[in-house]
């Protein structure tokens, strides 16, 4: 069974413009979430989608969204980037029939902002 | 705000040695997760433990869970240089949907 896909795998911007992450959940998982991880700050949680519902948020600005599609796959957005967005971007999938689902993680998309 | 600490934040051991690091967190959870991450990619999941568990093991690895103190460990033994990576445990509370991963232990493991 193919692993959880990130595309693109490296992506620099300028500030002020936006990105869009894509992820792809291994065949058959309904619940993709999404961290950012930087030096600084650690693994944080940004958002998790269960069958197309945003289900929990992180404690991020606004300009950071998300979307899952009926397929599963999922994007999040950043708008009016700084140069702070700058991080390793990781999405996971799980099947989430219950509360203790393992998660597994996609290779992460690198965003350099400039 | 992380709910995990881990500790030590680095470990240097030499090939053959056991590993142990720690995990504490602040809230009650349902169950506690392990992962390694080799050089900033992604995270590898190594082992889950839930809330009515005290110890799990999976081949080298063992992971104890202490619900009263808010603690886990991880015990790598007879560690490899394949080892080397970060590790991060990360809970999960019903109903929240989403994990507070810990601030992460750097692992050496040297040949």
């Amino acid at each position: 069974k193919a692993g959880v896909t990130q595309t693109p795998r490296y992506l620099i911007k300028t500030r002020g413009q936006q990105v869009t992450l894509s992820c792809s959940p291994i065949s058959g998982h309904r619940s993709v979430s999404w961290y950012q991880q930087t030096p600084g700050q650690g693994l944080q949680f940004l958002f998790e989608y269960f069958s197309e519902t945003q289900r929990n948020k992180g404690n991020f600005p606004g300009r950071f969204s998300g979307r899952q599609f009926s397929n599963s796959r999922s994007e999040m957005n950043v708008s009016t980037l700084e140069l702070g967005d700058s991080a390793l971007y990781l999405c996971a999938s799980s099947l989430k029939t219950s509360d203790t689902d393992t998660q597994y993680f996609g290779p992460g998309t690198r965003l350099t902002v400039l | 705000s992380q709910q995990g600490e881990e500790d030590p934040q680095a470990l240097s051991i030499q090939e053959g040695e056991n590993a142990t690091m720690n995990c504490s967190y602040k809230t009650s959870i349902n169950n506690l997760q392990w992962y390694r991450q080799n050089s900033g990619r992604g995270l590898v999941h190594l082992i889950l433990i839930r809330s009515n568990e005290r110890e799990k093991h999976s081949g080298r690895l063992r992971v104890t869970l202490d619900t009263s103190k808010k603690s886990s460990s991880l015990l790598i033994t007879a560690s490899r240089a394949a080892d080397t990576a970060s590790y991060f445990c990360a809970t999960g509370t019903s109903g929240t949907y989403k994990y507070i991963f810990g601030t992460g232990t750097r692992l050496k493991v040297l040949a």
